[in-house]
């Protein structure tokens, strides 16, 4: 069990630029979360797949953001046209199961706009 | 008025002191509970997971659940400077499998 990986750990880029970023989950985990958590605060959901197939966006998630995990393994998360509030920690998460089981998470992808 | 309210802090506390961490949900359709520890630009690290009211014990660790209260607890005991960190408390619906945060207790426990 190596853990949630996240690439890369640190993104710095213009506004109104295009970023990618991706997520290994732990490999037996059929469920893959992505949360963005600001300072001082939790982390909020964006969207979770199940193996391929995303089941649930939040409203967070505006037309900008596109997450896709092919083939049910790793998975990205793509922000277009940055603007300067979405820089934020990006965390991705995993888990095996029904409802209920736990969530691990990787170390997240910090985004900061210039 | 937020799904999971969790008391501020910071809280600061000696070596050895017991830490009392707590939140509150306005939804009784969250039957699942977690802790998670964040240690500063790391991502959040599952200490404790329940889903019935009542104790659970981990080593210095105890989560505690009132579903009737809609309470849930985390206490630390003889606490270490390891320790120091933002504690978040997380809670799932029954139906659904999106977390729920709370915004995070940072803890400085001072040797």
């Amino acid at each position: 069990d190596t853990g949630v990986s996240q690439d890369p750990r640190h993104k710095i880029t213009k506004r109104g630029q295009n970023v990618t970023f991706r997520c290994d989950p732990i490999s037996e985990h059929n469920r893959l979360y992505w949360y963005r958590q600001t300072l001082g605060q939790g982390p909020e959901f964006l969207t979770y797949f199940q193996n391929e197939a995303q089941l649930e966006k939040s409203r967070l998630l505006s037309d900008r953001f596109s997450a896709e995990r092919p083939k049910g393994s790793f998975s990205t998360l793509e922000i277009q046209r940055t603007e300067q509030g979405d820089s934020a920690m990006y965390l991705c998460a995993s888990s095996f199961g029904g409802v209920g089981q736990p969530q691990h998470f990787g170390d997240g992808t910090r985004l900061s706009i210039l | 008025q937020k799904e999971v309210e969790q008391d501020p802090g910071p809280l600061s506390v000696p070596e050895g002191a017991i830490v009392s961490l707590n939140c509150t949900y306005s939804n009784s359709a969250f039957q699942y509970f977690m802790w998670y520890r964040q240690y500063s630009r790391k991502g959040p690290e599952l200490l404790m997971y329940t889903y019935s009211s009542g104790n659970k014990e981990d080593g210095r660790f105890t989560a505690q659940v009132d579903k009737s209260s809609k309470y849930i607890s985390l206490f630390i005991r003889d606490s270490q400077p390891s320790d120091s960190a933002t504690y978040l408390c997380a809670i799932n619906r029954s139906n659904d499998y999106k977390l729920s945060f709370g915004a995070g207790t940072t803890v400085t426990v001072r040797a």
